[in-house]
């Protein structure tokens, strides 16, 4: 089975503090994906990654970067965290290929006060 | 671009009967895939069923099928049968073409409850 690896499933952070979020996949999937999940919004896209060190901006990248280093590794940072960033964050992962599923994490609920 | 639209926040329906989510999307391309993607309250996001455009048969997964309407860009999601693990927030996304960078986007979500 798949395996899409959120390192927090709960994160509270303070307001201006920078917040590393880590993403794992074990499927040596090319694509790897963060979006943000507010009710009512659906999942919106922050970023997208269809390679080692190559990144895209999604629908929300302000106040978001990312980084690619290693293959099955994509991490979300907020530069300086805001009120308006707590939300859930969620990570996923696919083959290139537009007929393959994302294959997604857990989910991480961010809450910053 | 792509936009995908779930006009019903919340539906609930009795165990065992059939209950349809509905979902139309917008795009401007001939290739592209749709999928339904449930998310219990477990929390982690599964796919339920895939539908490609160009294939006019609409797929099915056991209990779970779709009606894909091309020309009216619907793709509502059947579930017969429902059980009480059913019960899940539902989203529709679509993605385009085979480009290596494709991405999905979604709609904004059913709050599916199945009452026993």
């Amino acid at each position: 089975d798949v395996k899409v690896t959120q390192s927090s499933r709960y994160l509270v952070k303070r307001t201006g503090e920078k917040v590393f979020l880590e993403c794992v996949q074990d499927m040596d999937h090319e694509n790897m994906f963060w979006y943000r999940q507010d009710p009512g919004l659906g999942l919106r896209l922050i970023y997208f990654s269809y390679d080692v060190k190559m990144k895209e901006k999604g629908d929300i990248p302000e106040g978001y970067s990312v980084s690619r280093e290693k293959k099955e590794r994509f991490s979300l940072i907020l530069e300086s965290a805001s009120t308006n960033q707590t939300s859930m964050y969620l990570c996923a992962s696919s083959y290139h290929r537009a007929n393959q599923p994302q294959h997604f994490g857990d989910g991480t609920r961010l809450s910053i006060l | 671009a792509q936009t995908v639209t779930q006009s019903q926040p919340e539906m609930s329906v009795q165990e065992a009967e059939t209950v349809t989510l509905s979902c139309t999307y917008d795009t401007s391309e001939n290739n592209y895939y749709l999928f339904w993607y449930k998310q219990p309250p477990s929390r982690q996001m599964i796919l339920v069923i895939r539908q490609e455009a160009y294939k006019q048969q609409n797929a099915t997964e056991n209990r779970f099928s779709v009606n894909f309407q091309k020309a009216a860009k619907s793709f509502s999601l059947k579930i017969s049968d429902s059980q009480l693990g059913d019960t899940a927030m539902y989203f529709c996304a679509s993605r385009l073409g085979e480009t290596s960078g494709s991405r999905l986007t979604f709609g904004e979500g059913t709050q599916l409850t199945v009452n026993p």
